[in-house]
């Protein structure tokens, strides 16, 4: 069975650092999204991706994170400077085409830890 | 805005005891998707069921069943003969029928099932 593929599982990073957390959505799938879940708590909205742009995104995403689609098979996302209340479980996710249904199939997660 | 509530932050229940946890939403739209994801200790989402606005016909699958109840806004869902594997947190979660297509989670509800 298809599956959405995140790397790597988990990071540790230095406070002020760049991460890139990478994802392989499955592969017909069309819009890609980004979550975060802070430990314990509940599961967050980031952004979503369609067509080579970004179609929403939430007030967490702000200036310091970016996502992209470098190939075919690629999503990214970027966060240029972490900080302390970084750490999280990042999901990727992807649905396909309408005629497919609205489902939302989610990775197994990255979880990052920013010391 | 939508909203998503999972009263029931935590639920105990000895093995083969019947579960039923609630999830109740908000939304102004008149077309939308309803879900459940499972959350084992893992830590991934596991996809349970999509139910759309429009279809209130309730779902059995094996001992898993969903009470959709458009007058009430509720999604319940319930675990027949609970089994120790079924521990993990569960998530209600809503989306809009647009494109963008993104989910807003409940808070989730951790059901922990003894021997």
């Amino acid at each position: 069975e298809p599956e959405v593929t995140q790397t790597p599982s988990h990071q540790v990073t230095q406070m002020g650092q760049e991460v890139i957390l990478r994802c392989v959505p499955i592969s017909n799938h069309l819009y890609f999204y980004w979550y975060r879940q802070i430990l314990g708590q509940k599961v967050e909205f980031l952004v979503s991706f369609y067509n080579n742009e970004i179609s929403e995104k939430s007030e967490i995403f702000d200036d310091q994170f970016s996502v992209e689609r470098p190939d075919g098979s690629n999503f990214t996302l970027k966060i240029r400077s972490t900080k302390l209340e970084d750490s999280a479980m990042y999901f990727c996710a992807s649905r396909g085409r309408e005629q497919s249904g609205n489902t939302i199939y989610f990775g197994e997660g990255s979880w990052l830890t920013v010391v | 805005a939508q909203k998503v509530t999972q009263a029931q932050t935590e639920i105990s229940v000895v093995e083969k005891e019947d579960v039923t946890l609630d999830c109740v939403y908000e939304t102004r739209d008149t077309t939308y998707y309803l879900f459940w994801y499972k959350q084992p200790p893992s830590g991934e989402l596991v996809f349970l069921i999509r139910r759309n606005s429009f279809d209130e016909q309730n779902e059995i699958s094996g001992r898993y069943s969903w009470n959709f109840q458009k007058s009430t806004s509720s999604f319940n869902f319930t675990i027949t003969a609970s089994q120790v594997v079924d521990s993990a947190v569960y998530f209600c979660a809503l989306s809009r029928a647009n494109a963008g297509n993104m989910l807003t989670f409940g808070g989730g509800t951790r059901l922990m099932v003894k021997p």
